[in-house]
């Protein structure tokens, strides 16, 4: 099945400072990436669906400004948390939909794991 | 709007016992619903899925089937293993398979 890679899997960061977490699409090409965020013991909470060469659609009180979302090509989205802080600290998962010929079925990333000190 | 709702685990079960895990939804049109699993350290991973009414999924010896009349996509398993442990996840997808809708997930706990 088609791959789906996140980096870092894991990071530590300091209250008040951004970071950036990459998707990639390892063996397909994905014009729609999106990004989730997952809270201990809690389902996943789609964040903002990722539009390649446009600009992300975002899910009701998420905020756009905190969490920006880069998708540049088509192997790509970047979410990059601004001015984190610890209520930030998440499990944050990307997926995206391999193409027409399996449009209904979406492959996950293994998911970075956020902890905002 | 769309939404799914399924059992609050954990569920603990002895190693061969069967497996149930209730899911509900509630959607407009008709969408195409889901089974993810979690496994400790992973990421989800497509189990099973049923693009229309009366379908089954099935995978690895699990089951669900599509019903309409009941808005339910109920997971079964009919002996589970130690190596089944994980989280498992019930999701819909709209029509234009765009917007996933996950539930809160269910813990499976499978002992020897």
């Amino acid at each position: 099945g088609a791959v789906v890679s996140q980096h870092p899997s894991r990071v530590i960061c300091k209250s008040g400072t951004s970071v950036k977490i990459e998707c990639r699409s390892l063996d397909f090409q994905a014009t729609t990436m999106f990004w989730y965020r997952q809270f201990p013991k809690k389902s996943l909470m789609l964040m903002a669906t990722s539009n390649e060469g446009s600009k992300a659609t975002y899910e009701q009180g998420v905020e756009k400004d905190k969490f920006l979302i880069n998708h540049a090509s088509l192997t790509l989205s970047t979410l990059t948390v601004t001015s984190a802080h610890p209520e930030d600290s998440s499990f944050y998962i990307c997926s995206a939909n391999v193409g027409t010929s399996d449009q209904e079925t979406q492959y996950f990333g293994p998911g970075t794991r956020l902890l905002v000190l | 709007g769309d939404s799914v709702t399924q059992m609050e685990g954990p569920v603990t079960l002895s190693e061969e016992a069967f497996l149930t895990i209730n899911c509900t939804y509630t959607a407009t049109g008709y969408p195409s619903l889901f089974w993810y699993v979690q496994y400790p350290g992973e990421g989800l991973q497509l189990l099973l899925k049923a693009t229309k009414a009366d379908d089954k999924g099935s995978n690895k010896g699990f089951e669900a089937t599509y019903r309409k009349e009941t808005t339910s996509f109920h997971l079964e398993k009919g002996s589970v293993q130690v190596s089944d442990s994980a989280v498992y996840f019930c999701a819909l997808s709209d029509n234009n398979f765009n917007k996933f809708y996950f539930g809160s997930g269910t813990k499976l706990n499978v002992k020897p």
